[in-house]
């Protein structure tokens, strides 16, 4: 079945350290977003990238970075320059047409040991 | 500021009622509507959208309305069943400059259905 994998599912990040947030689709869609949610809030996008090679920066980009060297994948690096980074992290993808929707990911949630 | 705004974080409703969730934007630059459901733990899911040349688009027992001039758009759930309790998201975007597809995202209501 085509659909969006992130994992892992959950990570433990020590103060100070990277950490890398995985997320592969199959769905053959030329864009790929990056959000953060925290509890009672809505998303908010981080990075987000239109081709393969090319990526923008969100709304809260600060402490993040991204790649974008297949088209099926979009790692996030969450640095220690992020200072809150406990969050559910979601990854969407979606067709180049901007009237389709975003296909969601189930999310990683990081915590800070 | 807050671009799109759900002013309910929560609404109960008993089985079989509708459901009526509300979301506000600012910017009448946005021309593309969607919701979404969102369960704990889980990514949110692709519900229902219109663009902005519409004023209702029907799917089943989901119907969003877009009151243009308001700026509002509503999602109506008939009938309510208890597996459409989950947070449902009202996000939106415009089709312009280099942003196309951008969705901006409100706060979310959690919605309870009581059997």
């Amino acid at each position: 079945d085509g659909g969006i994998t992130q994992s892992p599912k959950y990570l433990f990040r020590k103060e100070g350290q990277n950490v890398t947030l995985s997320c592969e689709q199959n769905l053959n869609h030329d864009a790929m977003y990056w959000y953060r949610q925290d509890p009672g809030q809505g998303l908010r996008l981080i990075y987000y990238s239109q081709i393969v090679n090319d990526f923008q920066k969100g709304d809260i980009a600060e402490g993040y970075s991204v790649s974008r060297e297949k088209k099926e994948s979009f790692p996030l690096t969450v640095t220690s320059a992020q200072k809150n980074p406990t969050a559910f992290y979601l990854c969407a993808s979606s067709p180049k047409n901007s009237n389709q929707p975003q296909h969601f990911g189930d999310g990683t949630r990081l915590s800070i040991l | 500021d807050q671009q799109v705004k759900q002013n309910s974080p929560s609404l109960s409703v008993q089985e079989g009622r509708i459901s009526i969730l509300n979301c506000d934007y600012t910017n009448s630059m946005f021309d593309y509507f969607l919701w979404y459901k969102k369960y704990p733990a889980e990514g949110p899911t692709f519900l229902i959208s219109i663009s902005s040349i519409k004023d209702k688009n029907e799917d089943g027992r989901f119907t969003v309305f877009l009151n243009k001039s308001a700026k509002h758009l509503s999602l109506h759930i008939v009938p309510s069943q208890p597996g459409d309790s989950a947070v449902y998201f009202c996000a939106v975007s415009m089709n312009y400059g280099g942003s196309q597809g951008n969705l901006i995202f409100g706060k979310g209501t959690k919605l309870s259905v009581k059997p």
